[in-house]
């Protein structure tokens, strides 16, 4: 049972450059998040997508993008990025908004040159 | 959304009984109490969740006064790999909760 899933697991990307990260869950949840956090700091939601076809933003959405593909994934892009997004990525996944448990990846460690 | 207030950080040695305090003043009748765990270079993973009085599992204990104003997470006798950060978050019964979370307590156990 993989849970939540993310990859790249690390990427460094020149300022400018775009990116796509990946997340799939294998649980059936109905609802995914996907948050930052820099060090020393808490987790800020970016956007979040309560159920498939449904997307909506966070504390922080600007400078990034979001796809509810299907049920399993939900992807994070940034466009052209930036070194203030220089962070690490965790994506989440709960049965519903509201649900007790979210359940998170491993991270993606992200830098930005 | 009732605002959470947990110290910054906390240092224990093994053996120990580690008690880390959450104050949610403005707590709603509706709301649940739930804590996250997360080592370094890992996501949070929930590990405990109270509504009043107490409840215990095989990580962790969680006391909730009668105010349910704040509350407490105790891990009973630490091991190095308790090394954490601890999350604080209150959480709606209804349909509009999304999981936010404040800094934490960091945890150090030492030898």
């Amino acid at each position: 049972n993989a849970g939540v899933t993310q990859t790249p697991k690390f990427q460094v990307l020149k300022t400018g450059q775009s990116m796509t990260l990946q997340c799939a869950q294998d649980m059936n949840h109905n609802s995914m998040y996907w948050y930052r956090q820099d060090p020393g700091m808490g987790l800020r939601l970016i956007y979040y997508s309560a159920s498939e076809g449904t997307t909506d933003k966070g504390e922080v959405p600007n400078g990034y993008n979001v796809s509810r593909l299907n049920k399993r994934e939900f992807s994070l892009r940034l466009e052209s990025a930036a070194p203030s997004q220089t962070s690490v990525y965790f994506c989440a996944s709960s049965h519903a908004k509201g649900d007790t448990e979210a359940f998170f990846g491993q991270g993606t460690r992200l830098t930005v040159v | 959304l009732a605002k959470t207030t947990q110290p910054i950080s906390m240092d224990s040695y093994e053996g120990q009984e580690v008690n880390i305090t959450c104050s949610h003043n403005n707590i709603a009748t509706n709301d649940y109490i739930t804590w996250y765990q997360q080592f370094p270079s890992q996501g949070p993973r929930f590990i405990i969740q109270g509504y009043k009085t107490k409840v215990t599992n095989e990580v962790a204990s969680l006391f909730i006064p009668a105010d349910r104003k704040s509350s407490t997470l105790s891990l009973p006798r630490v091991s190095l790999s308790d090394t954490a950060v601890y999350y604080c978050l209150v959480r709606s019964s209804g349909g509009s909760y999304i999981p936010t979370f404040g800094r934490g307590t960091s945890l150090i156990v030492h030898p």
